[in-house]
Parts: C-alpha cells; sequence; structure tokens
C-alpha cells in the first residue's frame, strides 16, 4: 500500500505571509493526489486534487499544489495566509488501481492576525 | 441524504463493551471507506467496501473490529471488548469511484468514542 509524509507538523505563520507545506508518498503505481482540510471542529473537506493533466493545480481559497513525479511530492501553497486558514491540512494519496486512499500524519497551521 | 451520516455523534463507553457505530453514505456511492483519527493524528486507514465486499481490510487493527456492509449502502463498524486505546474519532467516507476511479471522498462528521 501507498504511505504518504508530512514533513512539517506545526506551522505558524503571520498573516499575509505566504506558505507551502510539504507531502511526499511513496508508491509504485499510478496514484490520485488530494489536499483535504480540516477546520476547528468541522470535517474534512477536498481544498484540491490532481488526477492528470497540468501538474499545476487549483483549488479553492486560493490554495494550489503542485506534482511533481520525479520527486514523488505535491506541495500545498498560498501566497499570502490568512487567519481564516488556521486549520489542519491533510495530504493523501489514492491508488489509480483501486480505491485504496491513504493519509499523511498532518500539518497544523496557525496564522496569526 | 445530502451528505454521508454517522451515528452516533459521540459515545462513551467502558471497557470491555461491545460498540456499534453506523455510516449512511451518499446515496448512489459505491465505495465506503472506514478510518479512525486519533487527536493529533491523520485519518488512519481501517477498511474499504467496494459495493457489499471488503475489499480492503488490512487496516483493522485486530481481530475485536469487524465491518459489515450487506446490502451495499449502509455500514456498521463493530468494536468488540472495547479497550481505551480504541478511544478516537471514527470516519467514515464515500466515493462513486470504482476501481481506477478519480473520485473524491466525501466524509461525514465522525463518531467520537471514548472508552473509560
Amino acid at each position: 500500500a501507498q504511505s504518504v509524509s508530512q514533513h512539517n507538523h506545526h506551522v505558524i505563520l503571520s498573516e499575509a505571509a505566504s506558505l507551502e507545506l510539504g507531502c511526499n508518498y511513496s508508491y509504485g503505481g499510478t496514484v490520485n493526489l488530494f489536499w483535504y482540510v480540516q477546520y476547528p471542529g468541522q470535517h474534512l473537506q477536498l481544498l484540491l486534487k490532481y488526477f492528470s493533466g497540468d501538474p499545476l493545480v487549483k483549488g479553492i481559497k486560493g490554495f494550489e499544489a503542485e506534482f511533481i513525479k520525479s520527486k514523488f511530492s505535491f506541495n500545498l501553497r498560498k501566497p499570502s495566509v490568512q487567519w481564516s486558514d488556521t486549520a489542519e491540512y491533510f495530504c493523501a494519496v489514492k491508488s489509480r488501481n483501486n480505491n485504496d486512499m491513504r493519509f499523511g500524519a498532518g500539518t497544523r497551521l496557525t496564522v496569526k492576525p | 441524504g445530502a451528505g454521508v451520516s454517522q451515528t452516533p455523534s459521540n459515545k462513551v463507553t467502558e471497557k470491555g463493551k461491545y460498540v456499534e457505530l453506523r455510516c449512511d453514505p451518499i446515496s448512489g456511492h459505491t465505495a465506503l471507506y472506514w478510518y479512525r483519527q486519533s487527536l493529533g493524528q491523520g485519518p488512519e486507514f481501517l477498511i474499504y467496501f467496494q459495493g457489499t465486499g471488503a475489499a480492503d481490510d488490512s487496516g483493522l487493527p485486530n481481530d475485536r473490529f469487524f465491518a459489515v456492509r450487506p446490502e451495499g449502502s449502509v455500514s456498521t463498524l463493530k468494536i468488540q471488548r472495547t479497550e481505551r486505546g480504541d478511544s478516537a474519532v471514527y470516519l467514515c467516507a464515500s466515493t462513486n469511484g470504482g476501481g481506477g476511479g478519480t473520485g473524491e471522498l466525501f466524509f461525514g462528521e465522525g463518531s467520537r468514542l471514548t472508552v473509560l
């Protein structure tokens, strides 16, 4: 089965700072890649996803992620964070061959107003 | 329904008791997943169903855990002889992707289990 590593456990930024959260995965086959967000007290929601085509994908709320196949990475970025981006962010990998989907341990983002 | 529904939202039980957690997926979704999320951790895969059958149950931690989906819709996660270490939020998700499908997972609110 595939596995996912998220490098940052807790990131603290000031508003307007730029954000990059790392995600690496290990899997021998073709995958789909996702970033989910969990706001305090809420359930997991999809932020963005990559299936094929342009490796730079744009999601909701100004987030984007770039798939670099050679590095097995799918890092999440946002040019200017807001206080409302405070949440937990999870990278996930899904095998194209089946419905097996695995999550990373998550990165907690705290944005100071 | 409009989304994935999980019941109960909260369950407090005593060590050694039996617990059932229910998941009602989005209508028409063929695949259903169970994850467990402990505080400060990512969702830990337990099992997923494609239709009525368990396509992969490799994440179930031991034989105290069992899940069914008899009619290919509602699923029940069953935990026997609960232990304090079973305390977590149990998440259910569904998708309409079949084998090789690209569908995103839609998550329920979770069932928070506390074993005293």
